[in-house]
């Protein structure tokens, strides 16, 4: 079965733009999550969502948003770019919320 | 803040060696989990183990909740066991440690 599809795998951005990430999970998974990896900072929740309801919210600023769609697919968004929001962005899909969890191959951001 | 502490930071270690990687948390253990992201930066869920031990080949896990401290165990280590272990839990079960770098060499 067609594993967890995250899009665009790569992205260039400015700083000041926004930018919306998409998420495609595992047919029949109705929860996803969505993870920043840094150097500096290391592995960081965001946010997790089932049946689109947000579940879960990470310590970071109203910048970031997310939601996830009727069939389970999720966007998150990120508005007035910074140059520390250069990451990989992970997204993550289990048949519940919280365990069991598919990762996706992340989108890499650049922030410039 | 929470703190999640692995140890050690980084291993090196010879193909068929054992290892035991430890998680301590400062406050209670919630939703504990284990994660290995390969070299090329693909993360898998190893185990979910709020309490208790659980295995899974030559992997298994062992988390004492009363005592703040989750531990994995990896025997006869394999070259694709390399890379970075994760574990997440803490009182919001949502916070990730440092990870442990694991390089196994041939």
């Amino acid at each position: 079965k067609a594993g967890v599809t995250q899009t665009p795998r790569y992205l260039i951005k400015t700083r000041g733009q926004q930018v919306t990430l998409s998420c495609s999970p595992i047919s029949g998974h109705r929860s996803v999550s969505w993870y920043q990896q840094t150097p500096g900072q290391g592995l960081q929740f965001l946010f997790e969502y089932f049946s689109e309801t947000q579940r879960n919210k990470g310590n970071f600023p109203g910048r970031f948003s997310g939601r996830q769609f009727s069939n389970s697919r999720s966007e998150m968004n990120v508005s007035t770019l910074e140059l520390g929001d250069s990451a990989l962005y992970l997204c993550a899909s289990s048949l519940e919320a919280g365990n069991g969890y598919t990762f996706g191959s992340g989108t890499r951001l650049t922030v410039v | 803040g929470i703190q999640v502490e692995q140890s050690p930071p980084d291993l090196i270690l010879q193909e068929g060696a054992n290892s035991t990687l430890r998680c301590n948390f400062s406050d209670s253990v919630n939703n504990l989990q284990w994660f290995h992201q390969n070299p090329w930066g693909q993360l898998i869920n190893l185990f979910y183990i709020p309490s208790g031990t659980k295995q899974n080949g030559r992997l298994s896990a062992t988390t004492v909740a009363t005592e703040r401290y989750s531990l994995l165990y990896i025997s006869s280590s394999q070259t694709t066991d390399s890379g970075v272990y994760f574990c997440r839990g803490g009182a919001d079960g949502l916070t990730f440690g440092k990870g442990t770098h694991l390089i196994i060499q041939p």
